[in-house]
């Protein structure tokens, strides 16, 4: 089945800890894109990366980081320096390399940070 | 900065009875308008999108969406809601920089 798979579903983590959130697609998509869902808050756009090698920051990048190494694949580290890391990450892809289409969503991961 | 609205951050009707959910944005630029659905326990999935053209969009499971560009407001309706429609539903748009922004979303429980 086609689709994006995000691992793993929960995590927890201590204070102080990096955590690194993963994101795979077999849909051959060009852009993918991370975004934080907070209660009352929608989503929000952390990072997204139209073509490999090359990402860029949404609205709220600070305490994150990310790379494209692979088409397929969009990994989120949650560092240190993010002030409110507990929340539910999505991640997304698309066709083509702009926002004008429709994003295909992942299942999320929840973090927890104790 | 661009800005998505929605009105009503939680509704609760019964079933058979209408829906309309208020999506307003602040970008007085081309846009591009989105639905989108997240079932409980599900992946957030599209359910309608609006481009161009005819304004009156209509998308999966009896939901439509009409652009009126007068009023910034793209806003969601089913004429009878099903327990199924329970779910949260988020309001998107596609700002001048192309990145899409999510209203904050609307809880809608249907009731038996």
């Amino acid at each position: 089945d086609g689709g994006i798979t995000q691992s793993p579903k929960y995590l927890f983590r201590k204070e102080g800890q990096n955590v690194t959130l993963s994101c795979e697609q077999n849909l051959n998509h060009d852009a993918m894109y991370w975004y934080r869902q907070d209660p009352g808050q929608g989503l929000r756009l952390i990072y997204y990366s139209q073509i490999v090698n090359d990402f860029q920051k949404g609205d709220i990048a600070e305490g994150y980081s990310v790379s494209r190494e692979k088409k397929e694949s969009f990994p989120l580290t949650v560092t240190s320096a993010q002030k409110n890391p507990t929340a539910f990450y999505l991640c997304a892809s698309s066709i083509g390399q702009g926002f004008t289409g429709e994003l295909f969503f992942g299942e999320g991961s929840r973090l927890t940070v104790l | 900065a661009q800005s998505v609205s929605q009105h009503n951050h939680h509704v609760i009707l019964s079933e058979a009875a209408s829906l309309e959910l208020g999506c307003n944005y602040s970008y007085g630029g081309t846009v591009n308008l989105f639905w989108y659905v997240q079932y409980p326990g599900q992946h957030l999935q599209l359910l309608l999108k609006y481009f161009s053209g005819d304004p009156l969009v209509k998308g999966i499971k009896g939901f439509e969406a009409e652009f009126i560009k007068s009023k910034f407001s793209f806003n969601l309706r089913k004429p009878s809601v099903q327990w199924s429609d329970t779910a949260e539903y988020f309001c998107a748009v596609n700002d001048r920089w192309g990145k899409l922004q999510f209203g904050a979303g609307t809880q809608v429980v249907v009731t038996p």
